[in-house]
């Protein structure tokens, strides 16, 4: 089982509705986890930060599902400026008495096209 | 405006060429990243580094080398033995992992594309 995985879409949807992916991650230790927005040709930034069973933020969502390993991002009355690539990053769990390295598994991303 | 700056933005190599990317962030950030990005693939890990002069190699380093000897540096060299450099190279820096903190996320500069002349 891959890392992190999420389905690549396109999802096409009309302006206004609301759309959610989901992403599934193989190791049940990770804690918390971040969704990242990439537009075409550009760099990753970060859009949101998950750090317990989910998180809010105007029009996105974020819901962690920890016993199916999944989370879901839910954007609603979708822009058009909402069309990117969102990229699903768990991240690896803290070690007790160790330094952690920081490194984080980012998934190949789902592509969301906002149609007017 | 703290940072992270990627140079240059666009970049063309000869063969049997050695190019360097520069990344330089002035975010007091401890660690930084150089990822590789392919059309329609996602982020793959080439070095990371947590802390000065120290470094660790990704998932495929191989054909590139890295150096850290400034907390605000982490130039990456692409060496002629890399035999398929064309990509999307995205450099990024985060805050020290500390025992007991959170996860941090990273934060990234604008990228060099790297193309082969």
């Amino acid at each position: 089982r891959k890392e992190v995985e999420q389905d690549p879409g396109p999802f096409n949807v009309p302006e206004g509705a609301t759309v959610a992916f989901n992403c599934t991650y193989s190791n049940s230790a990770s804690q918390s986890f971040f969704w990242y927005r990439q537009d075409c040709r550009k760099e990753p930034k970060l859009l949101m930060s998950v750090y317990s069973s989910g998180n809010e933020d105007g029009r996105f969502t974020a819901q962690l599902n920890r016993a199916s390993q999944y989370i879901s991002l839910l954007i609603r009355d979708s822009k058009l400026s909402d069309s990117a690539t969102y990229l699903c990053v768990p991240c690896p769990p803290l070690v007790s008495g160790s330094s952690n390295t920081g490194k984080l598994i980012f998934g190949q991303g789902t592509t969301l096209q906002v149609k007017p | 405006d703290g940072g992270i700056t990627q140079s240059p933005k666009y970049l063309f190599r000869k063969e049997g060429q050695n190019v360097t990317l520069s990344c330089e962030q002035n975010l007091n950030h401890d660690a930084m990243y150089w990822y590789r990005q392919d059309p329609g693939q996602g982020l793959r890990l080439i070095y990371y580094s947590q802390i000065v002069n120290d470094f660790q190699k990704g998932d495929i380093a191989e054909g590139y080398s890295v150096s850290r000897e400034k907390k605000e540096s982490f130039p990456l060299t692409v060496t002629s033995a890399q035999k398929n450099p064309t990509a999307f190279y995205l450099c990024a820096s985060s805050r020290t992992i500390r025992v007991a903190a959170s996860n941090q996320p990273q934060h990234f500069g604008d990228g060099t594309r790297l193309s082969i002349l």
